[in-house]
């Protein structure tokens, strides 16, 4: 089956730091990748779309210079916070959609950002 | 902002029970997916569904896309102690392949 992988599972840094979240796909190819963020006892929250190759779509609200995405290539894509403060202490998911119309997305782990 | 409403928020389980939950939109969706999330895991896909009206099963679960494409429920069967986690909903419209989440339903088993 279609497996997500993220690194690292949990993650803590000081306010002021930037951090680095990987989203792989290990046995095909994902032209899009997503981005989550999920706070305890709430749902998921999409935060970005990202296409392999161009720019990250970003969803309302989500400051995209401050959550910096990459999508360099069809099985790799990052996610970057950087200047990191407490309030982004949160659980982040990604999900790649294999390429073709007929599958569903899979997720990732997830990782956990502690921000101190 | 979130547009599907998920219930219940959380519900108790005995095992051997029957459950039940749904999802309601104000919007129409191409496609419904219930996923299972786990502490400290991503969702895994149960079910997903593509046509109105469709019912499908998989094992002790099975889910239905509402004739409106405004709504589906998924019943899980004989529940077992490892049914406990979160259940969510997820819709996809025509365009795109962004999915919208609800607000999850919390499976617990009864003390």
């Amino acid at each position: 089956g279609a497996v997500v992988s993220q690194h690292p599972s949990r993650v803590i840094c000081k306010s002021g730091t930037s951090v680095k979240i990987e989203c792989r796909s290990l046995d095909f190819q994902a032209t899009t990748m997503f981005w989550y963020r999920q706070f305890p006892k709430q749902s998921l929250m999409l935060m970005a779309t990202s296409n392999e190759g161009s720019k990250a779509t970003y969803e309302q609200g989500v400051e995209k210079d401050k959550f910096l995405i990459n999508h360099a290539s069809l099985t790799l894509s990052t996610l970057t916070v950087t200047s990191a403060h407490p309030e982004d202490s949160s659980f982040y998911i990604c999900s790649a959609h294999r390429t073709g119309t007929s599958y569903e997305q899979y997720f990732g782990p997830g990782t956990r950002l502690t921000v101190t | 902002g979130q547009q599907l409403n998920q219930s219940p928020q959380s519900m108790f389980i005995q095992e051997g029970e029957d459950v039940s939950m749904n999802c309601t939109s104000s919007s129409i969706f191409n496609t419904w997916l219930w996923y299972k999330q786990d502490p400290g895991e991503g969702p895994v896909l149960l079910i997903a569904l593509y046509k109105a009206g469709e019912l499908t099963s998989n094992g002790r679960l099975t889910a239905q896309f509402g004739i409106t494409r405004k709504d589906s429920f998924l019943n899980i069967s004989a529940s077992i102690p490892s049914d406990v986690g979160i259940y969510f909903c997820a819709g996809r419209k025509a365009a795109g392949n962004k999915l919208t989440f609800g607000g999850g339903t919390r499976v617990l088993v009864k003390p």
